[in-house]
C-alpha cells in the first residue's frame, strides 16, 4: 500500500462537461503522476509532476490539465470531456528512496457520454 | 529508456514454476531492469528490480543474465492469482522525472 487515494473511482459525465480527477497522497512523495490506459494502447503518461507548481507533459496531454498546488495532492482536469477520453485514469508515485519503483492508485473509470 | 521484448502471452499450471522471459539487447550500463504486473481490473503492482545481480523478494525472483541483454522473472509457485499482464520496464538509475514506459507485457494464464 503506498497510500495513493484516487477520487472519484467511477464517473459518468457528458461531453462538453469539466471533469477534475483527484490524486491524493499521504507518503509525501516529490514524484507523481498520471496515466490513462485504454484496449489496444496500454498505458500512457499523460502528465507528470515533480514537485509543487513543477509538472510536464507526458505522451499524451493534449486535452489534460494537471495541478499540484500541496505536494499531497495531484489534480487531473479534462476541461471539456470528449468521447475520447472515456478511459481508466491511474495516478501513480515514485518512492525514490526504494530504487525509483513506482506505485499505482486503484484507478478511476471515466465513462464520457 | 531502452526497449524491452517479451513474449506476449503464456500459459502455465496452478503450482508450477513459471519462467518469464524479458529481452533487452539495447540496455545501457545503467539501466536498472524493473517488473511490474497488473491484475484484471486494478493499477500496476511493482513486483521486482534489478541492476546486475539476482535478486529475490517474497513475490519473485529476477534471474539477470551475465550480458545482461536479457532477464526473466521467476515465479516459483504459481497460483489463480498471479494470472496477470507482467511487464518488463527498462529505467537509468538516475530516475528523471519522468514515468516509467509500458510495453504490451505478457499475459499469463495460469491453469487450474
Amino acid at each position: 500500500d503506498a497510500g495513493i487515494t484516487q477520487s472519484p473511482r467511477h464517473k459518468v459525465t457528458e461531453t462538453g462537461t469539466p471533469v477534475t480527477l483527484r490524486c491524493h497522497q499521504t507518503e509525501n512523495h516529490r514524484y507523481m503522476y498520471w496515466y490513462r490506459q485504454d484496449p489496444g494502447h496500454g498505458l500512457r503518461l499523460i502528465h507528470y509532476s515533480y514537485g509543487v507548481k513543477d509538472t510536464d507533459k507526458g505522451e499524451v496531454s493534449d486535452g489534460y490539465s494537471v495541478s499540484r498546488s500541496k505536494t499531497e495532492d495531484f489534480l487531473l482536469t479534462l476541461e471539456s470531456a470528449t468521447s475520447s477520453q472515456t478511459s481508466v485514469y491511474f495516478c501513480a508515485i515514485r518512492r525514490t528512496e526504494s530504487g525509483n519503483t513506482i506505485y499505482f492508485g486503484e484507478g478511476s473509470w471515466l465513462t464520457v457520454v | 529508456d531502452a526497449k524491452t521484448t517479451q513474449p506476449n502471452s503464456m500459459e502455465s499450471n496452478e503450482e508450477e514454476p513459471v519462467h518469464l522471459p524479458c529481452n533487452h539487447s539495447t540496455i545501457s550500463g545503467t539501466d536498472y531492469i524493473h517488473w511490474y504486473r497488473q491484475l484484471p481490473s486494478q493499477g500496476p503492482e511493482y513486483v521486482i528490480h534489478g541492476l546486475t545481480s539476482n535478486v529475490n523478494n517474497r513475490m519473485a525472483s529476477l534471474a539477470i543474465a551475465e550480458d545482461r541483454k536479457s532477464s526473466t522473472l521467476i515465479l516459483h509457485r504459481a497460483t489463480l492469482r498471479d494470472a496477470a499482464v507482467y511487464y518488463c520496464i527498462l529505467r537509468w538509475s538516475g530516475g528523471g522525472a519522468d514515468g516509467l514506459t509500458f510495453g504490451k507485457g505478457t499475459h499469463l494464464i495460469i491453469q487450474p
